[in-house]
């Protein structure tokens, strides 16, 4: 089983729609989440980091569930610039600060 | 502030040379780290520096990947000799030491093609 599992997608949407991605990770003594973009043939880009009360950034929402080992990534009213790959990203604990990438959810804005 | 920089961005050699890549990481940065993504794979741990010293090589996929940082600066990744499976994009990232919830900055990556 790998650790941190994605739907692979692709996502295709229209303009303004509404979009959600999931994520599930194996091991309970994960400390940190996030989420990273990367578009295509480019560097992975923190998005943003997922706290367990949940928490906002403009149009993207994360939220974060322990007991069910589950993250989630809300994008609202998408724009053709959303368009990319979203990675879900977790880092363990134990002092270490490797971490562990989902393959990725692809996203394909239209207009 | 200059971003984390790779070189060379594209490497094409045969099976069994040698190739070397190269990572500066963000000016001041302490921690750095070497990720591998492989065709069709998501991009995996291989090694943790903190300035000079590995931190962790669990990742480290055998004895032919070798990984320095000499003076704590920049670091190489040595991979002798290539075989076919270690094609892919190898990514370098850094974060500053203090930097404990685990945000890493990527370099752009190199792209590896062992033919």
């Amino acid at each position: 089983r790998k650790e941190v599992e994605q739907d692979p997608g692709p996502f295709n949407v229209p303009e303004g729609a509404t979009v959600a991605f999931n994520c599930t990770y194996s091991n309970s003594a994960s400390q940190s989440f996030f989420w990273y973009r990367q578009d295509c043939r480019k560097e992975p880009k923190l998005l943003m980091s997922v706290y367990s009360s949940g928490n906002e950034d403009g149009r993207f929402t994360a939220q974060l569930n322990r007991a069910s080992q589950y993250i989630s990534l809300l994008i609202r009213d998408s724009k053709l610039s959303d368009s990319a790959t979203y990675l879900c990203v977790v880092r363990f604990s134990g002092g270490y600060n490797k971490l562990i990438f989902g393959a990725g959810t692809r996203l394909a804005v239209h207009p | 502030e200059a971003g984390v920089t790779q070189f060379p961005s594209h490497s094409v050699i045969e099976k069994g040379q040698t190739v070397t890549l190269r990572c500066d990481p963000i000016s001041g940065h302490d921690n750095l780290y070497w990720y591998r993504r492989v065709m069709g794979k998501e991009i995996k741990f291989l090694l943790h520096f903190v300035k000079e010293s590995k931190q962790d090589e669990s990742g480290m996929p055998n004895n032919r990947f070798l990984a320095e940082r000499t003076g704590g600066t920049y670091s190489t990744l040595k991979v002798q000799p290539a075989e076919l499976e270690d094609s892919g994009v190898y990514f370098c990232a850094s974060s500053p030491l203090s930097r404990v919830e685990g945000t890493q900055y990527f370099g752009p990556g190199t792209r590896l093609l062992v033919l």
